[in-house]
């Protein structure tokens, strides 16, 4: 039983590259989110999709898209990277008690 | 806007001792809160949570305290052991938003010997 599994673990981009961060879960849970953590900061929302096929933005959206694939996948893509978008980046599912299932996270820095 | 705040950066606390980490919250709507756990290089790992409708959770040598009045929320570690070295983010949330969570800064705990 993987849980959340994130790829990749690691990624530099230059400033204006695209790429797009990917998420899954085997759990079979309905919601899905992407936070992102900077330091002095905690974890901030970007997107979240709380059913498939629905999604929605959270607190720092910009600069952000989302697609909710299916019921498993939920993907996180920069469209053109900027040096504000270093950070880590983790993808969450919850089940039915508000327990999150975080993956281990994308380390991204953008130079 | 920090809605939930964790006003220690770090905290050090000798083996066996009590460790409590604090957390206070400004929105009093929030009616479910939580605490997570992280380890360098991975993600946060659930803990323990509460819900508005109680004052104390216990699980083991972790309880967390809620006290609504003063929006505030403590977790204890009694006794504190090496192993719970880590960075501890208290959480909070409203019913019916997706269980969106709102977190804190967090507290970076150091369990010396």
């Amino acid at each position: 039983n993987a849980g959340v599994t994130q790829t990749p673990k690691f990624q530099v981009l230059k400033t204006g590259q695209s790429m797009t961060l990917q998420c899954a879960q085997d759990m079979n849970h309905n919601s899905m989110y992407w936070y992102r953590q900077d330091p002095g900061m905690g974890l901030r929302l970007i997107y979240y999709s709380a059913s498939e096929g629905t999604t929605d933005k959270g607190e720092v959206p910009n600069g952000y898209n989302v697609s909710r694939l299916n019921k498993r996948e939920f993907s996180l893509r920069l469209e053109s990277a900027a040096p504000s978008q270093t950070s880590v980046y983790f993808c969450a599912s919850r089940n039915s008690n508000y327990g999150y299932t975080f993956g281990s996270g994308t380390r991204l820095t953008v130079v | 806007d920090q809605q939930v705040k964790q006003n220690s950066p770090s905290l050090s606390v000798q083996e066996g001792r009590i460790s409590i980490l604090n957390c206070d919250y400004t929105n009093s709507m929030f009616d479910y809160f939580l605490w997570y756990k992280k380890y360098p290089a991975e993600g946060p790992t659930f803990l323990i949570s509460i819900s508005s409708i109680k004052d104390k959770n216990e699980d083991g040598r972790f309880t967390v305290f809620l006290n609504k009045s003063a929006k505030h929320l403590s977790l204890h570690i009694v006794p504190s052991q090496p192993g719970d070295s880590a960075v501890y983010f208290c959480a909070a949330s409203f019913t019916g938003t997706a269980s969106k969570l709102t977190f804190g800064t967090g507290t970076r705990l150091q369990v010396t010997l």
